[in-house]
């Protein structure tokens, strides 16, 4: 089954202690991307891939990492977590050129 | 600055009844719009999409019309159902270019 898996779904942390959510896909897709969904604004980006080696910031990239070392993974890493990062992240993939994205199910991540 | 506005955050509507989300841009560079659907707890989910060259495109009980002039696009769902109940977001892009601009969502809620 064509998909984009994110783990963890749920994370409770404390601030400051680093953090990885994991981002892979089975669809051979080039464009990877990181989203955040919050009340009232909707889903922005934070990052995004067009390949591997190849990232770029969004529009909201403060306190966040990428890396894509292999074509399916696209890890979030949060080097100092803060409670302003709390919030619904959606990693996302598509094919070059193609718009239409396929999402994952979303980590909730709550930074205390 | 905020390019794919969706005003009226919420709709409630009677089963059976016409359902109609609104969404406007600014960028006169997009040229390709899509619909994406969220249920609680899971990732966005591709709905309808149309491009600049048309002006409608239909999808069952999806309908969505493009007014390239007034920079405004709608999605028509027709009849409503309780399954349509869900966070709908506009997006649009540039073909070619991966990144989506999103709006902040509407929430739509179906009366049975």
């Amino acid at each position: 089954e064509a998909q984009v898996t994110q783990n963890p779904r749920y994370l409770i942390t404390v601030t400051g202690k680093k953090l990885t959510v994991t981002c892979s896909q089975n669809m051979n897709h080039e464009y990877m991307s990181w989203y955040r969904q919050d009340p009232g604004l909707g889903l922005r980006q934070i990052y995004y891939s067009m390949n591997v080696e190849v990232t770029d910031k969004g529009d909201v990239p403060e306190g966040y990492k990428v890396s894509r070392k292999e074509k399916r993974n696209f890890p979030l890493i949060l080097e100092s977590p803060s409670p302003n990062q709390t919030s619904l992240y959606f990693c996302a993939s598509s094919s070059t050129g193609m718009p239409g994205y396929t999402f994952g199910s979303g980590t909730r991540l709550t930074v205390v | 600055d905020q390019q794919v506005k969706q005003n009226s955050p919420s709709l409630s509507v009677q089963e059976g009844r016409i359902s109609i989300l609104n969404c406007d841009y600014t960028n006169s560079m997009f040229d390709y719009f899509l619909w994406y659907k969220k249920y609680p707890a899971e990732g966005p989910t591709f709905l309808i999409s149309i491009s600049s060259i048309k002006d409608k495109n239909e999808d069952g009980r999806f309908t969505v019309f493009l007014n390239k002039s007034a920079k405004h696009l709608s999605l028509h769902i027709v009849p409503s159902q309780p399954g349509d109940s869900a966070v709908y977001f506009c997006a649009a892009s540039v073909w070619g270019n991966n990144r989506l601009a999103f709006g902040k969502g509407n929430q739509v809620v179906v009366i049975p």
